[in-house]
């Protein structure tokens, strides 16, 4: 079967830094995808990966390791309003999104 | 401004009515696409349509319909047939097997 993890849930203080690790299983793999969703709101695009290696945009970066079906979204300088959940989606055989269930981020003052 | 519209944002029914939600983008994208979230799960896909007049079912199709009349428009329909229809919807498009997919705000559909 397909199925992507993510930890359910991360706390992290403000002006850290945090590390939300997904890894996956998939058929076909075209590319892996970071969203941000605030609550009762719509995923957010925040990144897209799909050669090995890190990409960087702003305060926020993914990194991809094909090898061993494994990426992570690293959040910078945190901010109050960075608390949202994080999703990991896998575009699959035929072009299909999987998703993870999403990563709930809390920062703390 | 382009972008992808649901409405409505609230939605109330009663038990055994079917319901339609909306969705229209106004991009030019060829792929449209409908979720459904609820709490604790992952974004699971109900039906996808990669051009006009064509769709196809998606991990959860059951107790939904929909339509691709027009590029700009994939309406759902919630049937009575669906068990479990509460839970907030999600319509996404995308340029055809383009990376990024764009979201409406959502449809939060509460059936009593």
């Amino acid at each position: 079967g397909q199925n992507i993890d993510q930890p359910t849930e991360m706390t992290a203080t403000e002006g850290a830094i945090v590390q939300i690790n997904c890894t996956y299983q998939t058929s076909g793999f075209n590319g892996l995808f970071w969203y941000q969703q605030h609550a009762g709101e719509a995923p957010t695009f925040l990144s897209y990966n799909v050669l090995d290696g890190l990409e960087e945009k702003g305060r926020f970066s993914s990194f991809l390791s094909r090898s061993k079906g494994y990426s992570y979204l690293l959040l910078k300088e945190l901010q109050m309003k960075d608390s949202a959940s994080y999703l990991c989606a896998v575009n699959a055989l035929n072009y299909q999104l999987i998703w993870g269930a999403g990563t709930k981020l809390i920062i703390k003052p | 401004d382009g972008g992808i519209t649901q409405s409505p944002k609230y939605l109330f029914r009663k038990e055994g009515q079917n319901v339609t939600l909306s969705c229209e983008q106004n991009l030019n994208h060829d792929a449209m696409y409908w979720y459904r979230q609820d709490p604790g799960q992952g974004l699971r896909l109900i039906y996808y349509s990669q051009i006009v007049n064509d769709f196809q079912k998606g991990d959860i199709a059951e107790g939904y319909s929909v339509s691709r009349e027009k590029k700009e428009s994939f309406p759902l329909t919630v049937t009575s047939a669906q068990k479990n229809p509460t839970a907030f919807y999600l319509c996404a498009s995308s340029l055809d097997r383009g990376p990024e997919a764009f979201f409406g705000q959502g449809t939060r559909l509460t059936v009593v």
